[in-house]
């Protein structure tokens, strides 16, 4: 069974260092991933997503993704935080299910940037 | 502009009644998804539907209902059975057989039991 793992409930950067948020993963051949972001009362925006090709994936707000498949991982990663990137993220994995294409979340991390 | 509508915004729900939370997208996407939110435990999907008169059972599916009559919407059911549906009930959509797609969601309905 496929399944995405957040072993950070919350990260917590100055603005201006640099942010990873962390996720790892398990499938069954080739990981379709995806990152997400929430902001309070809202639903999920897609910041990017990592198919095939290059391991470095870049997404919208400057985020960017780092796949490493001998380790499993799909870290989220921004060179300069912002206090507005303060939010929920959620990695997700899309696997077959039933002849079906569906989702798996993870529990989502907490962001929070200190001004 | 193209996008996901979920209403109402805000639900009360009193013991032993039933509500329906409404979703509508003008995407053309095939493929609809109901998730429930709750602190900690992340995104749990509760129904999808990859077409049109046909639905399937998520990992949370007990008290809950749903029917897609219409491409464009997928409305939710929380029955009397659900004993503690207090939550935040998100849909999503996409296109079913593009793996790589990925998901739209919309904003969202606070469900709250008084």
């Amino acid at each position: 069974a496929q399944s995405v793992a957040q072993p950070e409930d919350q990260v917590n950067v100055a603005e201006g260092n640099p942010l990873t948020v962390k996720c790892t993963y398990s499938v069954s051949g080739n990981p379709y991933l995806f990152w997400y972001v929430q902001y309070p009362n809202r639903g999920l925006q897609f910041l990017l997503k990592y198919i095939t090709g290059d391991n470095l994936v870049k997404g919208s707000y400057g985020f960017e993704a780092e796949f490493n498949k001998s380790q499993t991982s799909f870290h989220l990663k921004k060179p300069s935080a912002l206090v507005s990137d303060s939010a929920l993220y959620f990695c997700a994995v899309r696997d077959a299910r039933g002849g079906s294409y569906i989702p798996t979340f993870g529990r989502g991390t907490s962001l929070i940037v200190h001004p | 502009d193209g996008g996901i509508t979920q209403s109402p915004k805000y639900l009360f729900r009193k013991e032993g009644q039933n509500v329906t939370l409404s979703c509508e997208q003008n995407l053309n996407h095939d493929a609809m998804y109901w998730y429930r939110q709750d602190p900690g435990q992340g995104l749990r999907l509760i129904y999808y539907s990859q077409i049109v008169n046909d639905f399937q059972k998520g990992d949370i599916a007990e008290g809950y209902s749903v029917s897609r009559e219409k491409k464009e919407s997928f409305p939710l059911t929380v029955t009397s059975a659900q004993k503690n549906p207090t939550a935040f009930y998100l849909c999503a959509s996409s296109i079913a057989s593009d793996r790589g797609y990925g998901y739209t969601f919309g904003s969202g309905t606070r469900l709250t039991v008084v």
